[in-house]
């Protein structure tokens, strides 16, 4: 079975800048969530979908950060603009079972 | 907000020795899992302790759970150089809905050969 996918693995911009991770959940998953962990610390919950509607997302900074998840299958998180501090890895992870998430490999960022 | 701390936040340990992790958590919890991440790689899914359990066991891996305390730990015995990575607890949200994991900060855990 394929796991989660995602890409790119590392990114390096310069504050200000826009970027956009990818994440192709495993097939079949319903619940797709972004997470972003910052070095040294755990994962944080940024968002939940299920399906295309959105269950949870109380922690994403709604001021630069956007999600989306059209079809229900791929989804895209977009920071616009970057800060210093939105450096971290960004986790996709998915599940069809409750309390079971798959993680993929996750998205480095550095922001400069 | 970080829901879980861990302690230690690094253990270094010889291999073959057993490595204890302990974890607490502030709010009540349905359930609490613990989750393996290697150097720059994604996070494994090691065990799901409920509730209204009190200790867990698969292969070499312990999970105790004290609700009243509001704390678990993870038992690794017999530790091999392949263990050497960061481990996670996270607990759910009981509230709603949504079942994101709230994680703590992580226990790096190195096994010296």
């Amino acid at each position: 079975e394929a796991g989660v996918a995602q890409s790119p693995r590392y990114k390096i911009i310069e504050k200000r800048q826009s970027v956009a991770f990818w994440c192709n959940p495993i097939s079949g998953h319903a619940t797709l969530y972004w997470y972003q962990q910052i070095l040294g610390q755990g994962p944080k919950l940024l968002i939940q979908f299920q399906n295309n509607g959105v269950v949870d997302d109380s922690q994403l900074p709604k001021d630069r950060f956007s999600a989306e998840r059209l079809k229900g299958v791929d989804s895209t998180l977009k920071i616009q603009p970057a800060k210093l501090e939105d450096s971290a890895v960004y986790l996709c992870a998915s599940s069809s079972v409750r309390l079971r998430q798959f993680f993929g490999p996750g998205t480095r960022l550095t922001v400069l | 907000s970080q829901q879980g701390e861990e302690d230690p936040q690094a253990l270094s340990i010889q291999e073959g020795e057993n490595a204890t992790m302990n974890c607490s958590y502030k709010t009540s919890i349905n359930n609490l899992q613990w989750y393996r991440q290697n150097s720059g790689r994604g996070l494994v899914h090691l065990i799901l302790i409920r509730s209204n359990e009190r200790e867990k066991h698969s292969g070499r891996l312990r999970v105790t759970l004290d609700t009243s305390k509001k704390s678990s730990s993870l038992l690794i015995t017999a530790s091999r150089a392949a263990d050497t990575a960061s481990y996670f607890c996270a607990t759910d949200n009981p509230g709603g809905g949504a079942d994101g994991l709230t994680f703590g900060k992580g226990t790096h855990l190195i096994i010296q050969p």
